[in-house]
């Protein structure tokens, strides 16, 4: 049974445009969710949290959105750059748990 | 680079073999967790150690088996490896070990192939 559910294997984006990577979760214990991105041959790189407190997270060029009642979250890339083409890890814990992470999305950006 | 280490970086062995992966989180990261990824999966949490004791555990098989040491650093025992093994195993660390409230920082992984 999957706790964290990335839909969608992958996504393509020219460059300059947004990204916009999806992710939904079973469990309402969860409280603390992460972005982590992946390139090929590395470890998943740590990009952005968000406590269940907030609704929405910005650093940079990455924001994101937590929308609890729709357990749902989105994590934004404005403006999208090649360099970003990479997996994308959503993760979730509860209560001080561990990680459950999604099985990820491939973001393509197209220059 | 997160500062978490990991050897080897490849791993090619026969089925019914053990093998140790090794882990060096990074300097003042007390806790390691251990992490499969299979083709087409997300990570799967196989265990997590603090301060040397066991304080969490995942989906690891009875065949598999960690430690942390007093110098901090983990070991990941796989013995009688199945073709089913084949797969990225990644060790992370964090300062506290608890995920609502520190970041886990991940090595680069181990890549194991059983043949």
């Amino acid at each position: 049974d999957q706790q964290v559910k990335q839909n969608s294997p992958s996504l393509s984006v020219q460059e300059g445009r947004i990204s916009i990577l999806n992710c939904d979760y079973t469990n309402s214990m969860f409280d603390y969710f992460l972005w982590y991105k992946k390139y090929p041959a590395e470890g998943p790189t740590f990009l952005i949290s968000i406590s269940s407190i907030k609704d929405k997270n910005e650093d940079g060029r990455f924001t994101v959105f937590l929308n609890k009642s729709a357990k749902h979250l989105s994590l934004h890339i404005v403006p999208s750059q090649p360099g970003d083409s990479a997996v994308y890890f959503c993760a979730a814990s509860g209560g001080y748990s561990t990680l459950t992470f999604g099985k990820g999305t491939m973001l393509l950006v197209s220059p | 680079d997160s500062g978490v280490t990991q050897t080897p970086k490849h791993l090619i062995t026969a089925t019914g073999q053990r093998v140790t992966l090794r882990c060096s989180p990074r300097s003042g990261d007390l806790s390691v967790y251990w992490y499969q990824q299979s083709l087409d999966q997300g990570l799967q949490f196989l265990i997590q150690y603090y301060n040397g004791e066991e304080r969490a555990k995942g989906n690891i098989l009875e065949r598999f088996s960690a430690q942390q040491f007093p110098d901090l650093h983990s070991e990941l025992n796989l013995s009688s490896l199945e073709l089913g093994d084949s797969a990225l195993y990644f060790c992370a660390s964090s300062v506290v070990g608890l995920a609502g409230a520190d970041t886990q920082y991940f090595g680069p992984g181990t890549r194991l192939t059983v043949l």
